[in-house]
């Protein structure tokens, strides 16, 4: 059964970068089937996409946070993982990852919506 | 304008159906996009539902009972998650999602008491 797990710092101090993991059990995020993202959601409202990535290195992001944002993989350990620079208390939020289904194989660019979610967890940017 | 706009509540009772919008910005076509339903409950990441576009481009979700359904009411140019039979575990935060403009965009969310 594929489980996502998030892990990393829970407390960010402001200006510095946000950095978590996600690693993949039960599946391999080098399979040609699949996309991996990121989301998030601050406390009490609604969620907000960030960016995917394909095992291979193509990423898709938020064009709002575009900026800002760097995901990437490490395959030999099956994990994939996001920074965000210039933290904000406008960061903190429960932060998310997530499956993608590819559309098409071979990385094309075309994926689904998420279909497997990890559990979460919690950012705080704050001095 | 937000790109999808949800009613931020709606409330019915065990047993009934309850019928939960996510309308389109004008000028957004909902027939040109796949709409996704997730279900989230306090604590607990989302849970996705369900994907629909037609009746010919439509996927449940795994484990999903059938009493979720997805479709769309161009009239309104919105998508709509239909809940029969409602249960008292119904309750809680509806989101739906599209792909617009290089970007998954969700709507607002529905808090749905039963």
């Amino acid at each position: 059964q594929l489980q996502l797990q998030e892990s990393g710092p829970g407390l960010v101090k402001p200006s510095e970068t946000l950095s978590l993991t996600c690693t993949v059990s039960g599946g391999s995020i080098s399979s040609s089937s699949y996309y991996w993202g990121w989301i998030r959601q601050p406390p009490g409202k609604g969620l907000e996409w960030i960016g995917t990535i394909y095992y291979s290195g193509n990423t898709y992001y938020n064009p709002s946070l575009k900026s800002r944002v760097t995901i990437s993989a490490d395959t030999s350990r099956n994990q994939f993982s996001l920074k965000l620079s210039s933290g904000t208390a406008a960061d903190t939020a429960v932060y998310y990852c997530a499956r993608h289904p590819a559309l098409e194989a071979a990385g094309t660019g075309y994926y689904y919506g998420m279909d497997v979610w990890g559990q979460g967890t919690t950012v705080t940017v704050s001095s | 304008q937000a790109v999808l706009t949800q009613p931020s509540s709606l409330s019915a009772s065990p047993g009934a159906s309850a019928s939960l919008t996510c309308t389109l910005r004008s000028g957004i076509n909902v027939d040109t996009y796949r709409i996704y339903w997730y279900q989230q409950k306090p604590g607990s990441p989302p849970h996705y539902l369900l994907r629909y576009k037609s009746d010919s481009d439509k996927q449940q979700g795994s484990g999903v009972p059938s009493r979720f359904s997805g479709s769309k009411d161009a009239s309104a140019n919105a998508g709509i998650l239909l809940i029969s039979g409602l249960q008292s575990e119904d309750e809680a935060d509806y989101y739906c999602m599209i792909w617009h403009s290089s970007a998954w965009v969700f709507g607002g969310g529905t808090k749905l008491t039963v």
